[in-house]
């Protein structure tokens, strides 16, 4: 069965870094796009950002372009996003998610992790 | 204030219909497809529809979804107090060169 594990998150500083990362299995990850999606305290969905299934594009939301990186490692079947110079603003509970395509384009996002919080506070 | 308007509430009754809309523009629902998900207390997000109409393997066909033009429309009847939760539209928008949420529906059965 399809599981989307989430690791990483915790309590930060404002202006720090934190790597968060997503260990899939039961399918094959190389196929197919994934993303970040989060949701703060109370708050709606946000999405975050997508990678192709093979890399070759990458989208941001506007909030946290030039500060968030998304990537992947097929061999090692596992999703992560570097957020540097974090903000209050950032945090949520850090979902990743699995498109049905393999573009990022058409967001059918099929398979949800459990999450991760990231709290971002002095 | 998303891109995606939904409205902020519904409430009804056990065994009644309800409809939840979804309006948006001709960058994201008028040129893409929508999908729709359902988030209960406590718990992730789960897709419910795809492709404007499609659901999942799994989704009882109590969930449907249609579209006209730059609005979408998620419809479940035979509401059971089980669905009570959080509901979300998405696509994708060609002018921010993203995914877009609605700002959810909150569902009170």
């Amino acid at each position: 069965q399809v599981q989307l594990v989430e690791s990483g998150g915790g309590v930060v500083q404002p202006g720090t870094s934190l790597r968060l990362s997503c260990a899939a299995s039961g399918f094959t990850f190389s196929n197919y796009a994934m993303y970040w999606v989060r949701q703060a305290p109370g708050m709606g969905l946000e999405w975050v950002a997508v990678i192709w299934h093979d890399g070759s594009n990458e989208y941001y939301a506007d909030s946290v372009r030039g500060r968030f990186t998304i990537s992947r490692d097929n061999s090692e079947k596992s999703l992560y996003l570097q957020m540097n110079s974090l903000r209050g603003e950032d945090t949520a509970v850090y979902y990743c998610a699995k498109d049905m395509a393999a573009a990022g384009n058409v967001p059918f996002l099929d398979y949800w992790g459990q999450g991760t919080l990231v709290t971002v506070s002095s | 204030h998303s891109v995606l308007t939904q409205p902020p509430s519904l409430s009804a009754t056990p065994g009644q219909k309800v409809t939840i809309s979804c309006s948006g523009s001709s960058s994201n629902i008028g040129n893409n497809f929508v999908s729709w998900y359902q988030q209960l207390p406590g718990t992730a997000p789960k897709l419910l529809i795809y492709d404007d109409n499609k659901r999942p393997s799994g989704i009882p066909d109590r969930f449907s979804g249609s579209k006209s033009g730059t609005s979408a429309t998620l419809g479940i009847t035979g509401l059971q107090t089980g669905d009570e939760g959080d509901y979300y539209c998405a696509t994708w928008d060609a002018s921010l060169n993203g995914v877009i949420f609605g700002g959810g529906t909150k569902l009170t059965v």
